[in-house]
């Protein structure tokens, strides 16, 4: 198993473009999300999915909108780049039982100039 | 609403020291509580968990117990090693839910 997987691994925007993070897992888990990683902030949620066809917002959503239309890939986009929304985004996958862990993907670091 | 608290940071230690990273949480309901560990340019990764009250966590050494009456779960390791220099989140995830709370981390910096 690629476990979760995301790309691209670097990503460099300028203010006002779009773009979408690719995440993909082959676990057959329902739930997956997305996280950013900045300094001194931990990772906070941005959305998160339950399974295909629903996606709820999770802490910090402006400016980003995603999809789920099947279990393996839950991208994510980025509607208008805006500096910041520089950061490490992190997308992650567990099966539905809360006692899980949740598996990460390694990341992808955007820099919007 | 449900946080995670953890110590501030870098923790700097020799290699062979006693570790101990803390951490306090809030939550509304009964929940799992997680350790994971960021090494340099990867992702995260399960260090270890507990599930319900009293329960030990074991994992390369490190071990957290679950104190419902103190609200914590801190991280130790009686021996670390400079491999072990990483980023260490605390988290929580409520009773019937899956979404992961995390504290903002701490960095450990263990020198030779």
């Amino acid at each position: 198993n690629a476990g979760v997987t995301q790309t691209p691994k670097f990503q460099v925007l300028k203010t006002g473009q779009s773009m979408t993070l690719q995440c993909a897992q082959d676990m057959n888990h329902e739930y997956m999300s997305w996280y950013r990683q900045d300094p001194g902030m931990g990772l906070r949620l941005i959305h998160y999915s339950v399974g295909a066809g629903i996606t709820d917002q999770g802490e910090v959503p402006n400016g980003y909108n995603v999809s789920r239309s099947t279990t393996e890939d839950f991208p994510l986009r980025l509607l208008s780049a805006a500096p910041s929304q520089t950061s490490v985004y992190f997308c992650a996958s567990s099966t539905g039982s809360s006692t899980n862990e949740q598996f990460f993907g390694p990341g992808t670091r955007l820099t919007v100039l | 609403g449900n946080s995670v608290t953890q110590m501030e940071g870098p923790v700097t230690l020799s290699e062979e020291a006693f570790l101990t990273i803390n951490c306090t949480y809030t939550a509304t309901g009964y929940p799992s509580l997680f350790w994971y560990v960021q090494y340099p340019g990867e992702g995260l990764q399960l260090l270890l968990k507990a599930t319900k009250a009293d329960d030990k966590g074991s994992n390369k050494g490190f071990e957290a117990t679950y104190r419902k009456e103190t609200t914590s779960f801190h991280l130790e390791k009686g021996s670390v090693q400079v491999s072990d220099s990483a980023v260490y989140f605390c988290a929580l995830k409520d009773t019937g839910f899956q979404k992961l709370v995390f504290g903002t981390g701490t960095r450990l910096l263990v020198s030779p």
